[in-house]
């Protein structure tokens, strides 16, 4: 069982509405990541937050706020999304960054659709 | 930044061949190359990484093998069973401007089937 925990498994939303996706890790992981899948695509990194800071940001579109409330905790928040934006959110942490300290452990995935 | 390739991109065996995928990768700097299984329904798991001190790894039936000289890196896995069917993802790590690994680059994934 993986542990990374994310919910909701999935969720539809209209354009107008705003949600939030969640993320909890229990692994003292220092490092927590979101990552944008689309069908039959590798993952795409948006967002990593490193000690509770961002770190890195893809470049992603202002719709898509991220926020680290402590080290276990992840959270997306959506607003104003388009249905390309429809996809499956990924959960990562690692103990460091990627492709320094090894493994990433993902999540399930959070797989959203807009209307 | 790190560019991955990777091939095939389906794979179709028989139960009990064997399965091989290989990437390459462009920074010469990348010292460090995971391999991810993802399932139906699941986030992607690391499955073995190889380091570049070594040249090859392997964990029972799966094996890793890097050529650092070719920049490429190879996943092997025998005597394949159908739980083996899924997507494979090889990745490298994206060194940026100052040289330290931030990130992973993911390759574009191999669809894996074994058949009965």
């Amino acid at each position: 069982d993986t542990e990374v925990t994310q919910t909701p498994k999935h969720l539809v939303m209209g354009m107008t509405n705003k949600k939030s996706l969640k993320c909890e890790q229990h692994m003292g992981h220092r490092a927590m990541y979101w990552y944008k899948q689309k069908a039959k695509k590798p993952p795409e990194l948006m967002f990593v937050y490193s000690y509770e800071k961002l770190s890195i940001n893809e470049s992603v579109p202002s719709r898509f706020s991220p926020e680290c409330p402590n080290s276990s905790l992840l959270n997306l928040h959506l607003h104003a999304l388009q249905p390309e934006d429809s996809a499956l959110y990924l959960c990562a942490s690692s103990p460091g960054l990627a492709g320094v300290s090894g493994e990433l452990f993902f999540g399930e995935g959070s797989r959203l659709t807009v209307l | 930044g790190e560019n991955v390739e990777q091939h095939p991109s389906t794979l179709s065996v028989q139960e009990g061949d064997s399965a091989v995928i290989k990437c390459t990768y462009s920074d010469s700097a990348s010292n460090y190359f995971p391999w991810y299984k993802q399932e139906l329904g699941k986030g992607p798991q690391l499955i073995i990484d190889i380091r570049s001190n070594v040249g090859e790894k392997k964990d029972q039936r799966i094996a890793v093998t890097l050529n650092k000289t070719a920049k490429h890196f190879s996943l092997h896995i025998t005597e394949t069973q159908p739980e083996d069917s899924a997507v494979y993802f090889c990745a490298a790590p994206n060194l940026g401007n100052t040289g330290t690994a931030s990130k992973l680059t993911f390759g574009t994934g191999t669809r894996l089937q074994v058949t009965l």
